[in-house]
């Protein structure tokens, strides 16, 4: 079964800081996709970003890292240099292959809250 | 671009009452489903359709109806509501590729008295 884990319920830091958000899957699968969602306090989900199985290459995209590591079962964000409007509920989300179309399976989610 | 829409926002039931949450797209998207999202819990596959005419139960789907008579639309109904259907509906699509990301409309804030 597929399982998606965010053991961080809650993270508190101050602007200018930078924060990891860790997030850690289950599947037995070979082939599945990792995704990262953000919601803010308005309410939508937004997509941030998706990594493919087979491709460990770590990502950069602005302040936005994320670390992608098979042999732990892992797929971390980083914000570097953190902004109030970084504020929101942050969702790790798996996906796999085998159903031919995508069945999100979502971690329960980290709130970060970024103080001025 | 609309993208996924869905209404209403917000929406206060007793309980015993019926309803139907309506989700449209207009992107094409062959893929569509339904989560609903509880403190705690993240988000949780309720239905999802892979096509007009197609659809199938995810992890909670007890409570809840869907059909898909048409590429644009997947409504969820709520036949007899009940206090623990009190969430936050999420309905999204994305085409036939699960390496896609899903498109998430607004969200329908559900109220069960």
């Amino acid at each position: 079964a597929q399982k998606v884990t965010q053991a961080q319920t809650e993270i508190s830091v101050v602007e200018k800081e930078d924060v990891t958000l860790d997030c850690v899957y289950e599947t037995r699968d070979t082939t599945y996709y990792l995704f990262w969602y953000k919601q803010p306090p308005s309410g939508e989900l937004v997509f941030l970003i998706r990594r493919n199985s087979f491709d460990e290459q770590n990502e950069i995209s602005g302040r936005y890292s994320w670390n992608f590591q098979k042999s732990t079962s892992s797929f971390n964000f980083t914000i570097t240099a953190s902004q109030v409007v970084d504020s929101a509920v942050y969702f790790c989300a798996l996906s796999e292959a085998r159903w031919g179309f995508q069945k999100l399976v979502f971690g329960t989610g980290t709130r970060l809250l970024v103080s001025p | 671009n609309a993208g996924v829409t869905q209404t209403p926002k917000f929406q206060v039931l007793k309980t015993g009452q019926s309803m139907t949450l309506q989700c449209a797209q207009d992107m094409n998207h062959e893929y569509m489903s339904w989560y609903r999202q509880d403190p705690g819990m993240g988000l949780r596959l309720i239905h999802y359709s892979v096509g007009a005419g197609i659809t199938d139960q995810g992890e909670v789907p007890n409570g809840y109806n869907v059909s898909r008579s048409t590429t644009e639309d997947f409504p969820l109904r709520l036949l007899s509501a009940a206090p623990s259907q009190t969430s936050v509906y999420f309905c999204a699509s994305s085409s036939g590729q699960s390496n896609q990301p899903q498109h998430f409309g607004d969200g329908t804030r559900l109220s069960i008295l």
